[in-house]
């Protein structure tokens, strides 16, 4: 059975302060890694998509990094603010299919 | 419209009710999908389209059953369905080739009585 795990499953983050999180997934047959944002009520939406070992992507305030050997990615969120406050979820493509972690919610305290 | 639109946004059905879910996508894009997100769990896929041929269908009950009549639109039939269907289904879609990122709908809320 294929996974993707996320980690933490929720975070609670003061105003200001940065954050990270993580997404682990199979290091075979591995294709490229998405980052997704889902605010509530609203439709997902793209963040990255990465696909090279040590690929670095950044917008804005968010950057995230990937390590294809070891199987995991990491998602910064520097200087968090109210609108960074939502389920952040990752996506493993093989390439034939995408498998999706059940996500990190993040909620930021003013 | 832009981007993917799906309706309706919420929907209450009893078990021996028929009714369908719609999905419209505004990006010329030849892939469509299906997926249903229950509570705290990970995005499940149910079905994908590509150039409107059905290429994936996960051990999804037949009591779904989806329709591409064209690359823009994509249905989901409901019936008979049980209570433990109540969930987030939410439709994407996307444009085939390298790293096909997924554009999705806000989603169908739908409770099953």
């Amino acid at each position: 059975i294929l996974n993707v795990e996320q980690s933490p499953q929720s975070l609670h983050v003061q105003e200001g302060d940065s954050t990270n999180f993580t997404c682990s997934f199979p290091s075979s047959n591995f294709y490229a890694l998405h980052w997704y944002r889902w605010e509530t009520a609203k439709s997902p939406e793209a963040l990255f998509v990465m696909t090279l070992n040590g690929d670095e992507k950044k917008k804005g305030r968010i950057s995230a990094t990937l390590n294809t050997k070891e199987g995991y990615s990491y998602l910064y969120i520097k200087g968090s603010q109210p609108e960074d406050s939502a389920t952040y979820l990752c996506a493993w493509d093989s390439n034939y299919q995408l498998i999706w972690g059940a996500g990190t919610k993040l909620i930021i305290k003013p | 419209e832009t981007g993917v639109t799906q309706t309706p946004r919420h929907l209450v059905m009893g078990m021996t009710n028929k009714k369908s879910l719609k999905c419209e996508q505004h990006l010329g894009h030849n892939a469509m999908y299906w997926y249903k997100q229950s509570a705290k769990k990970p995005l499940e896929l149910m079905f994908v389209y590509s150039l409107e041929e059905r290429v994936e269908n996960n051990s999804v009950p037949s009591r779904f059953s989806p329709e591409c009549p064209n690359s823009s639109h994509l249905f989901l039939h409901l019936h008979t369905l049980q209570p433990e269907d109540s969930a987030l289904y939410l439709c994407a879609s996307s444009q085939l080739g390298a790293t096909d990122t997924q554009y999705f709908g806000p989603g169908t809320r739908l409770t099953v009585l």
